[in-house]
């Protein structure tokens, strides 16, 4: 069954802070692992995309990294600020025709100042 | 560029009325498009696809419809809705590419719906 798990399930950390979200996965075929960032209301915002041979892929204050071999990918936020409190959330796409999406439960971030 | 726009962005509904949400894009043809629920707590849950006018594919069964009557237009209906159908509706948009591409999926601002 393709699922994709994500932890913690909320996390709280201080402004300027560095925080790190764990995504394990078990989907296949793979295509690529997504990273959403959600906020409260609002359609998810694509934050980086990264296919197998793919281990590392930055946008501003967020990396991510990806193993493809034990399935696991992790997003780091650095120095983080409040406007980072969001719901952030792992996706993974499947490689077979319309390119469908497996969806994590999201790790929801609040940073606080 | 390409935009794309959900309504209504909030919508209170009782048990056994019919419901419809629209889902437009603009700047892009031939789009692949998406409805998503997502639930409280939960991962979005695709419900429709879609690769081309008329063409829809179901991903679970359920009290829901979809239809494309044009190229960019998506649709969800039901005919008489239920309790367990509330929830924050998403429609998403990619590029008609192969499955070797990143194929970024886009996505609207959403529609709540509470059904009392």
């Amino acid at each position: 069954k393709n699922q994709v798990e994500q932890s913690p399930q909320s996390l709280i950390i201080l402004e300027g802070k560095n925080c790190t979200l764990q995504c394990n996965y078990t989907v296949s075929p793979f295509s690529n692992l997504r990273w959403y960032k959600q906020d409260t209301g609002r359609g998810p915002v694509s934050l980086t995309i990264m296919t197998f041979s793919e281990n590392t892929k930055s946008n501003g204050r967020y990396t991510a990294t990806l193993d493809a071999d034990t399935k696991q990918s992790s997003l780091h936020i650095t120095a983080s600020q409040l406007s980072d409190s969001a719901s952030y959330i792992c996706v993974v796409s499947l490689m077979e025709y319309g390119n469908k999406l497996v969806f994590g439960a999201g790790t929801i971030l609040r940073v606080k100042s | 560029s390409q935009t794309i726009h959900q309504w209504p962005a909030t919508l209170v509904q009782p048990v056994g009325s019919p419901l419809s949400l629209e889902c437009t894009v603009e700047g892009t043809s031939n789009p692949n498009l998406y409805w998503y629920r997502q639930a409280a707590g939960r991962g979005l849950q695709l419900l429709f696809y879609s690769v081309g006018i008329g063409q829809i594919s179901s991903e679970v069964p359920q009290n829901l419809s979809a239809s494309r009557p044009q190229d960019r237009q998506f649709i969800l209906s039901s005919k008489k809705l239920l309790l367990s159908d509330s929830g924050f509706y998403l429609c998403a948009w990619s590029r008609l590419a192969g499955v070797s591409s990143y194929n970024e999926q886009f996505f609207g601002p959403g529609t709540r719906l509470t059904v009392l």
